[in-house]
């Protein structure tokens, strides 16, 4: 069946550095994808997305890397920060089809360490 | 605050309760959602409607049910659950059906 799945449930960064978030999807047929971010006690917040005519999109502070080829999506945020802790989602959907089918990934739990 | 707002934010019920979730949303978001968010699960959509009218159920339940009487309000009203679906219960809108989510902070909801 079809899946969007992360490679790692949680990640552990030092406060400054870079953090990178992996996301791998299955429906070859995915042309918008979406990162969301959420705070404890609070519900998902739009990050940034991407169409699948783009490889990379910036910004601030964070990129979105698509590879078609493999499938794979992932999450750069620069310069990391308290704030950042969260949990990541990524999130895939045809277009044409609406939020009705757009599916999202377990998460991977961001801690930035001070 | 995001634009959508849940209550209530914290919610106990026992299995035989009745109780409803409500959502409000200020956005003029046509499409309003309700999420199931479970331990470990990804988001699982529950129902869809737009312009008030509903247009995806999931094969949820029937001791679920929503209502949507206005494009800026939404229900979830609950009865005879179980314990299995404790879960945060989130509610998003959108522009419209394929337009951006705006998610409220939802309703943690345990059934004991």
């Amino acid at each position: 069946g079809e899946s969007v799945g992360l490679h790692l449930p949680t990640l552990s960064v030092q406060e400054g550095d870079n953090s990178i978030i992996n996301c791998a999807y299955s429906n070859s047929a995915s042309d918008y994808f979406i990162w969301y971010k959420q705070e404890s006690g609070k519900g998902p917040q739009f990050i940034i997305d991407i169409r699948s005519n783009m490889d990379k999109r910036q910004g601030q502070r964070v990129t979105v890397l698509l590879n078609k080829t493999v499938k794979h999506l992932s999450l750069q945020i620069a310069a990391t920060q308290p704030g950042d802790s969260a949990v990541y989602f990524c999130a895939e959907t045809e277009a044409n089809f609406g939020n009705e089918k757009l599916t999202f990934g377990t998460g991977t739990r961001l801690t930035i360490i001070p | 605050e995001t634009g959508v707002t849940q209550t209530p934010r914290h919610l106990v019920m026992g299995m035989t309760n009745k109780k409803s979730l409500k959502c409000e949303q200020h956005l003029g978001h046509n499409a309003m959602y309700w999420y199931k968010q479970s331990a470990k699960k990804p988001l699982e959509l529950m129902f869809v409607y737009s312009l008030e009218e509903r247009v995806e159920n999931n094969s949820v339940p029937s001791r679920f049910s929503p209502e949507c009487p206005n494009s800026s309000h939404l229900f979830l009203h609950l009865h005879t659950l179980q314990p299995e679906d404790s879960a945060l219960y989130l509610c998003a809108s959108s522009p419209d059906k394929g337009g951006g989510y705006t998610f409220g902070s939802g309703t943690r909801l345990t059934v004991v």
